[in-house]
């Protein structure tokens, strides 16, 4: 069965440091990757994906993700974060097929901005 | 604007009884679908529907049900069955072609009195 491990549930950050949200999957097909962000009391917005091609995708508001098949890893980053980065990220994997929308989600980073 | 209005945005249930969570789209989307977020798990799939007056259980839908007589409207009943209902429900929606990508509502906080 697929999984997608999130393996840090905090994470505090002084601004303007880089930040990296560690993301792993277990699947034996080939999937589709996300991250969503998701800002307090409000729904998930998607931030970037994965569907094929080129490994280093690159999203909205600065982040990039990159997708390493070998470790079954698709870390979130960004080289400089700022206090409206504070929210909670999820990284998502598709269940493949025309189950494309059935997503499974890992249990979620927080992201802490600190001034 | 098209979006996803999900209503009310707090709900209180009491003991035995039946509410109702709205969500509706006009982005002309055919696949709609419930999860269920609680702190520290995720996201969980409840229902899903991928065309009008069809839709299929998810990972968690015992307590739960669902209606989708209309393209537009996907509603999610929790039940006196759902023993432990208290949650952030947040409605989403698709495209057939291009479903990876969800569009979701903002929510709606449900509490047990």
């Amino acid at each position: 069965a697929q999984s997608v491990t999130q393996l840090d549930s905090q994470v505090p950050v002084f601004e303007e440091a880089p930040v990296e949200l560690r993301c792993n999957y277990s699947s034996s097909v080939s999937v589709y990757l996300f991250w969503y962000v998701q800002y307090p009391n409000q729904g998930l917005q998607l931030l970037l994906k994965y569907l094929s091609g080129s490994t280093l995708v690159k999203g909205i508001n600065g982040f990039e993700a990159e997708f390493n098949k070998s470790q079954t890893s698709f870390h979130l980053r960004k080289p400089s974060v700022h206090i409206s980065d504070t929210a909670e990220y999820f990284c998502a994997a598709s269940r493949g097929g025309n189950q494309g929308g059935k997503l499974i989600f890992g249990q979620g980073t927080e992201l802490s901005v600190k001034p | 604007d098209g979006g996803i209005t999900q209503s009310p945005k707090y709900l209180f249930r009491k003991e035995g009884q039946n509410v109702t969570l709205s969500c509706e789209q006009n982005l002309n989307h055919d696949a709609m679908y419930w999860y269920r977020q609680d702190p520290g798990q995720g996201l969980r799939l409840i229902y899903y529907s991928q065309i009008v007056n069809d839709f299929q259980k998810g990972d968690i839908a015992e307590g739960y049900s669902v209606s989708r007589e209309k393209k537009e409207s996907f509603p999610l009943t929790v039940t006196s069955a759902q023993k432990n209902p208290t949650a952030f429900y947040l409605c989403a929606s698709s495209t057939i072609a291009t479903n990876e990508k969800l569009f979701f509502g903002s929510g709606t906080q449900l509490s047990v009195l």
